[in-house]
């Protein structure tokens, strides 16, 4: 079993903050997704990711596959950033996803 | 930009009755997944379909569950006989291809509740 674990499980930030939320996962795989669920509940997908680092806006995610680890940051952190971060790895294919709890984040002005 | 769609956006129903939950994958995607999440918990993997069959299934994906693509764009999760446990979020996603990292893309997610 694939297991998936998150850390912080909250997390609070005054605006402009770095934020970091790390994931690490038992099994050696060959990508991970982090997703962002919104408070409507719906889900976006941020990044998925094999190797290394990639940039998108303020979101950066970095992946180390030896360690089996891979951390989100988010800098200079927005209240619209507030949202729940779940990270996810295949585990048979790559749809079989098994998800972390996810992280919480709160920004505040 | 492209989206996967999902309605009903929440549906309510008496137990033991029938549910379909309805997707309109990205158009040319080939990969589809449903996935669900109970309230408070993490989401899971239900089911992987492709060719127009179930690739893989989870557990919880018993049969209960089907899925299908009735025509070039739905694609259904069927639930037969709705329980009280089966309350909850159920995403739809899509990607392009499966043979490698595939970027997958949500809906929006239907809530169900089983009275």
């Amino acid at each position: 079993k694939n297991e998936v674990e998150q850390s912080p499980q909250n997390l609070t930030a005054q605006e402009g903050e770095f934020i970091t939320i790390n994931c690490s996962y038992s099994v050696g795989i060959s990508a991970l997704h982090w997703l962002q669920q919104h408070p409507g509940g719906g889900i976006v997908s941020l990044f998925m990711l094999s190797s290394g680092k990639k940039k998108h806006g303020r979101l950066i995610a970095t992946i180390n596959i030896q360690e089996k680890h891979s951390s989100l940051h988010i800098t200079a952190s927005h209240p619209r950033d507030s949202a729940v971060y779940i990270c996810a790895v295949p585990t048979d294919s790559w749809g079989k996803l098994q998800f972390g709890a996810g992280t919480q984040v709160v920004v505040t002005p | 930009e492209p989206e996967v769609t999902q309605t009903p956006s929440h549906q309510v129903t008496q137990m033991g009755q029938e549910v379909i939950l309805r997707c309109v994958p990205i158009s040319n995607h080939l990969y589809f997944y449903w996935y669900r999440q109970i309230l408070g918990q993490k989401v899971e993997f239900l089911v992987s379909f492709y060719n127009n069959e179930i690739s893989e299934k989870s557990e919880i994906f018993d049969d209960q569950f089907s899925v299908e693509r009735p025509d070039g764009s739905n694609f259904t999760l069927k639930i037969r006989s709705t329980k009280l446990e089966d309350s909850a979020m159920y995403f739809c996603a899509s990607s392009r291809t499966s043979g490698r990292p595939g970027e997958l893309f949500f809906g929006e997610g239907s809530r169900l509740t089983v009275l």
